[in-house]
């Protein structure tokens, strides 16, 4: 078991690019979640997946913002045209939820991706 | 929605000492879970400690404990023998329970930040 780990650590980029995002959730967890942290800031939810499929999302996603987990496993995240103000630590989270037994969803995260758009 | 709130942005502990952090959140639900997390500087998200809101008897783990009271919404930390690793970032989470499906996402409160004195 590695851990949850997240590709590139750092990103700069100019307003206006597109990025991308991976996440590598600890295997065989079927729950990935993605979240933003701004600086002074706790966490905000994004959205997340269980296996392939994507469950929830936040209204912090604009349309701009896309996720896929194509195979269950790894996910990306994608901002298209980017803003300063999406500058910010990007977290990925990972959990194994058994239905049987609910309450059993520990989100463990991984180091982040900091964003900085000049 | 469900809030949360640390109304302590900084909080010092000598080595060796005992500190508290509060915690007070905001929910109609009566079901839901509560977390303590640690972000040591530029350094992953850590889980700490978890609690199940139907539980009465208030989590351990090592030198860490919680004191959960669920009609006054309260959920502090209590850190015991301070060590200079425990400087951090710590963050108190709630756990929400969406309809239906058993789906979960964490609201966080904007942290607490503590130093360690040798």
């Amino acid at each position: 078991d590695t851990g949850v780990s997240q590709n590139p650590r750092h990103k700069i980029t100019k307003r206006g690019q597109n990025v991308t995002f991976r996440c590598d959730p600890i295997s065989e967890h079927n729950r990935l979640y993605w979240y933003r942290q701004t600086l002074g800031q706790g966490p905000e939810f994004l959205t997340y997946f269980q296996n392939e499929a994507q469950l929830e999302k936040s209204r912090l996603l604009s349309d701009r913002f896309s996720a896929e987990r194509p195979k269950g496993s790894f996910s990306t995240l994608e901002i298209q045209r980017t803003e300063q103000g999406d500058s910010a630590m990007y977290l990925c989270a990972s959990s194994l939820v058994l239905m049987l037994l609910p309450g059993t969803d520990t989100q463990y995260f991984g180091p982040g991706t900091r964003l900085t758009v000049l | 929605a469900q809030t949360v709130t640390q109304s302590q942005p900084e909080m010092s502990v000598q080595e060796a000492e005992t500190v508290t952090l509060s915690c007070t959140y905001d929910t109609s639900e009566s079901d839901y879970y509560l977390f303590w997390y640690k972000q040591p500087p530029s350094r992953q998200m850590i889980l700490v400690i978890r609690q199940e809101a139907y539980k009465q008897q208030n989590a351990t783990e090592n030198r860490f404990s919680v004191n959960f009271q669920k009609a006054a919404k309260s959920f502090s930390l209590k850190i015991s023998d301070s060590q200079l690793g425990d400087a951090a970032m710590y963050f108190c989470a709630y756990l929400r329970l969406l309809s239906g499906a058993g789906s979960y996402q964490l609201t966080f409160g904007k942290g607490t930040k503590l130093s360690v004195i040798p």
